[in-house]
C-alpha cells in the first residue's frame, strides 16, 4: 500500500541551526502539506502546496519557514534558524486532489531544538 | 473560522465496555471528517473517513458517524480492548487543509 515517508524519524538540532524535513509523498498525489504538533497540544497546519507554488499557509508559517519540491518525489520544509519553541512533531501530508480526498500522513519528524 | 472540540478530553473504562467519543465543529462547511488515533510520541493512523454527504462509516469494531447540520460527529468503539488505548483524533476537512480537535486520551484496562 502506498505511503508517505518521512525522514529523518527525530532530528536534535542547536538553536540557531537550519534543518531540511523531507518527505516523499505519495507518487500520484498531488497535494502536499505539512502540519506540526507541539507536545500536549493540537495538530495545525502549517502550509499546503500545489504546482510548485504555496497554495494556503497559516499564521505559523512565517519567513523563518519555507517549502520545496526539489525533485519529482521529495518535499521538504526547512527552519531557516531554529527556535526553541519549533520543537515539535512535523508531519508532511498528500493528497490526490483537494476537497473530498483523504489526506494522507507520514509518521512525523520529532524535531527537538536545543 | 473553523473550530473542532473533542469531548472528554480523557477517558477510562474496562476492558469489553463500548464507549462514545465526541467530536464538534462550528463551520458545517466541510468536504469529510477523518477519525484518527495516534499513540504517544507516534505519528496519526487514519481509522476512518467520512465525506460530507455520507451519514456514517464504518471498520471493524469502529463505527463514525457524522451529522454536518449539527457540527458533530462520533466514533463508536463496540467491546472495548486495552489495545485501544490511545488518543482519538478527529479532524474536519476544508477546500485544502484538515482543522484537527485536541483530542480524547483512551485508557482501556484488563
Amino acid at each position: 500500500e502506498p505511503e508517505v515517508t518521512q525522514t529523518p524519524s527525530h532530528q536534535v538540532t542547536q538553536m540557531g541551526q537550519e534543518v531540511i524535513l523531507r518527505c516523499v509523498p505519495i507518487s500520484n498525489h498531488l497535494y502536499f502539506y505539512w502540519y506540526r504538533q507541539i507536545l500536549g497540544q493540537k495538530v495545525e497546519f502549517l502550509v499546503s502546496f500545489y504546482n510548485n507554488e504555496i497554495s494556503e499557509k497559516s499564521e505559523i508559517f512565517d519567513d523563518q519557514f519555507s517549502v520545496e519540491r526539489p525533485d519529482g518525489s521529495n518535499f521538504t520544509l526547512k527552519i531557516r534558524s531554529t527556535k526553541l519553541e519549533d520543537s515539535a512533531m512535523y508531519f508532511c501530508a498528500s493528497s490526490e486532489v483537494q476537497g473530498h480526498t483523504e489526506a494522507f500522513f507520514g509518521q512525523g519528524t520529532r524535531l527537538t531544538v536545543v | 473560522k473553523q473550530e473542532v472540540t473533542q469531548i472528554p478530553a480523557a477517558l477510562s473504562v474496562p476492558e469489553g465496555e463500548n464507549l462514545v467519543l465526541n467530536c464538534s465543529f462550528t463551520d458545517s462547511a466541510i468536504y469529510n471528517l477523518q477519525w484518527f488515533r495516534q499513540d504517544p510520541g507516534k505519528g496519526l493512523t487514519s481509522l476512518l473517513l467520512i465525506q460530507s454527504s455520507q451519514r456514517e462509516q464504518t471498520s471493524g469494531r469502529l463505527n463514525a458517524s457524522l451529522d454536518k447540520s449539527s457540527g458533530r460527529s462520533t466514533l463508536y468503539i463496540a467491546a472495548s480492548q486495552p489495545g485501544d488505548s490511545a488518543t482519538y483524533l478527529c479532524a474536519g476537512k476544508g477546500f485544502q487543509k484538515l482543522v484537527f480537535g485536541t483530542g480524547t486520551r483512551l485508557l482501556v484496562s484488563p
